[in-house]
């Protein structure tokens, strides 16, 4: 069936090193969205992405949407200790009919040693 | 404007009890999702409401239900409680089913003895 793939699964760095966390989608998607899990929190939404090929910056994240609007990117320049958690991307794929259901990847953990 | 609530916050139960878990969306969110999140295993999707009725159902057994009344409250009801139920259940509200954004209320952690 359809999915959104998000890899690693986890990731540690250290702290000023930069983070990388890719997100794949089996089918096209209309849109693509971001959200982060803070370590006994709740995921909490960053971003949507829209258009193929668009990038957008928030500080020190820069998210990517792919051109053929299947994958996407979310990179962390010099990370913090602040960055930790479990970041998760998710698309609107097909549920059946004209259902349709935002779909969240697995997520990746990152941990920074500071 | 007040995010998504949950109740309650924490709860303890046994074997074999069932549960009632309470969300309030978002005013003017008329779709709340349900899912269930437990340590390394992300967020796995249990059902979704919108206008009162089921329009997804994730892979979880009959144990597992849910309703949404008019004021687009939602519960969702386990009964027959397993040790494994012992999650995070997590409530997201958005404006409508069709991949909008969603927002996630506070959860409750569940802990099955």
């Amino acid at each position: 069936g359809q999915q959104v793939m998000q890899i690693p699964q986890y990731q540690h760095v250290q702290e000023g090193e930069d983070f990388t966390t890719y997100c794949n989608s089996s089918t096209t998607l209309s849109n693509i969205q971001w959200y982060k899990q803070r370590p006994g929190g709740h995921p909490v939404f960053l971003i949507q992405l829209v258009k193929s090929g668009e990038v957008k910056k928030q500080k020190r994240l820069t998210f990517q949407f792919g051109e053929a609007k299947k994958n996407s990117s979310l990179h962390i320049t010099a990370t913090q200790t602040t960055d930790v958690g479990t970041y998760f991307c998710a698309g609107p794929l097909n549920s059946g009919g004209s259902n349709y259901k935002l779909t969240f990847g697995k997520g990746t953990l990152l941990t920074v040693n500071p | 404007k007040a995010g998504v609530t949950q109740t309650p916050r924490y709860l303890i139960k046994t074997r074999g009890q069932q549960v009632t878990l309470s969300c309030s969306p978002i005013s003017g969110h008329r779709s709340v999702s349900w899912y269930q999140q437990t340590p390394g295993q992300g967020l796995q999707f249990l059902f979704e409401y919108f206008s009162e009725t089921q329009r997804n159902k994730g892979n979880f057994p009959g144990r597992f239900s849910g309703r949404q009344f008019s004021n687009s409250r939602s519960e969702m009801n386990v009964s027959t409680l397993e040790l494994g139920d012992s999650a995070l259940y997590l409530c997201a509200s958005s404006l409508d089913p069709w991949g909008k954004t969603q927002y996630f209320g506070p959860g409750t952690r569940l802990l099955v003895l």
